[in-house]
């Protein structure tokens, strides 16, 4: 079936060293998969972090980056150098197909000053 | 700009006592509404869709029910709670012409509801 499998938390790290948050998919119902990564900051709703609809190609924002390896079934998010602002709970998510987004479970990222 | 308010923000209720959870969306109109509930330690579910006023969809069935009173209004319901429908509710809406959000959702703030 479809599904997303993400790092479990927690994960602590120390400000500006590195993070990656592993994400991996299955999607044998859905052709050409869409997948996100969301962001929920504490006291804060869900929101969209980054989206890429196209294998090969990488999505970036607030300095996080994630490339769409269709090869690796993979869609890891990486920070060269984490604030402590970053500390949120993190969700992989596969779309596309007309189905409902499938969410990972969250990875919950927690970085000390 | 669009805005999604839910209330409340937590609940603490009885089980076999009612529920009723809402979600407000302004700035946007027509907007595809969903309905999400995550499990403590579970992943996000979509629970309900709806494309316009007055019709929902079911994706999961969990003994709850949802309705679309008004373009801008989404509720979920329940007149008998189970100690299983503990979690984190999230309302969400998007603009892809599909029921299921497979595209960009914006969410809302969420509720937290404890059922004891």
């Amino acid at each position: 079936g479809d599904s997303v499998t993400q790092t479990e938390g927690p994960v602590t790290v120390s400000e500006s060293e590195s993070l990656i948050i592993n994400c991996t998919y299955s999607a044998t119902s859905i052709a050409y998969p869409n997948l996100f990564w969301y962001v929920r900051y504490p006291g804060e709703g869900l929101q969209l972090l980054l989206k890429v609809i196209t294998a090969g190609q990488k999505g970036s924002s607030r300095g996080f980056e994630a490339t769409y390896n269709k090869e690796t079934t993979s869609f890891h998010l990486q920070k060269a150098s984490v604030q402590e602002s970053d500390s949120a709970v993190y969700y992989c998510a596969l779309g596309g197909g007309g189905r409902a987004l499938i969410f990972g479970t969250g990875t919950t990222v927690s970085v000390s000053p | 700009a669009q805005t999604i308010h839910q209330w409340p923000v937590a609940e603490i209720k009885a089980v076999g006592s009612p529920l009723s959870l809402g979600c407000t969306i302004k700035g946007k109109s027509s907007p595809n509404l969903y309905w999400y509930w995550q499990a403590t330690g579970g992943t996000l579910q979509q629970l309900f869709y709806s494309i316009t006023v007055g019709q929902v969809e079911s994706v999961v069935q969990l003994n709850l029910s949802a309705s679309r009173p008004k373009d801008d209004q989404f509720i979920l319901s329940t007149e008998k709670l189970l100690l299983s429908h503990s979690g984190f509710y999230l309302c969400a809406w998007s603009l892809d012409w599909g029921g299921r959000g497979q595209n960009t959702l914006y969410f809302g703030a969420g509720t937290r509801l404890s059922v004891l």
